[in-house]
């Protein structure tokens, strides 16, 4: 089954450290792949997208996602993370005339 | 402005009441999706539909109906048989169908009491 698996529940970083959420997904071909995140009691924003080409993909807010086919991953980073950045982020994947499908969430925390 | 609009934010009603959340999207998109958030489940996706007059069940139809008579609106009704209806329902649409990235709308948060 089509399936996407994002590891940590919960993670919390220091203001100004670097970040990395994991993805890993469970398709038959490449799927396509997103980022989204979540403030509280609100909806979800599209952070970026991979739908072919450059594994490396640029998306708003400072955010970068990085492709790996042998892996079957698609982790988010960040370079240096702000006290804004504190949301919950979900990884999603799709493949044919199918919905997406979306990871159970990491919820980030920032601290000073 | 473009966008999707779910309303109202927060909706109260009394068990054994059917109620109906409105999402509405001025983006012409064509495929249109209703999720159900519950702390620590992610998005499970209780409806979608890709075209006007058709939509699909999804994970967690049971409960819930939809319509789809204009290409704007897809409103959901959590009816009496929804046993736990309390939750965050998230609205989204796509264009071209489902394989492209979805845009979300602000939620409806419904307690049933």
């Amino acid at each position: 089954a089509q399936s996407v698996t994002q590891p940590d529940i919960h993670i919390t970083v220091s203001e100004g450290a670097s970040l990395e959420l994991r993805c890993n997904y469970s398709y038959g071909a490449t799927p396509y792949l997103f980022w989204y995140v979540q403030s509280p009691g609100q909806g979800l924003q599209l952070l970026l997208k991979y739908f072919s080409g450059d594994t490396l993909v640029q998306g708003i807010k400072g955010f970068e996602a990085e492709f790996k086919r042998s892996q079957s991953s698609f982790n988010l980073r960040k370079p240096s993370v702000h006290w804004s950045d504190a949301a919950e982020y979900f990884c999603a994947a799709v493949s044919g005339n199918t919905p997406l499908v979306f990871g159970k969430g990491t919820r980030l925390s920032v601290i000073a | 402005d473009g966008g999707i609009t779910q309303s109202p934010k927060y909706l109260f009603r009394k068990e054994g009441q059917n109620v109906t959340l409105s999402c509405e999207q001025n983006l012409n998109h064509d495929a249109m999706y209703w999720y159900r958030q519950d702390p620590g489940q992610g998005l499970r996706l209780i409806y979608y539909s890709q075209i006007v007059n058709d939509f699909q069940k999804g994970d967690i139809a049971e409960g819930y109906s939809v319509s789809r008579e204009k290409k704007e609106s897809f409103p959901l009704t959590v009816t009496s048989a929804q046993k736990n209806p309390t939750a965050f329902y998230l609205c989204a649409s796509s264009y071209g169908g489902t394989s492209y990235e979805q845009y979300f709308g602000p939620g409806t948060r419904l307690t049933v009491t």
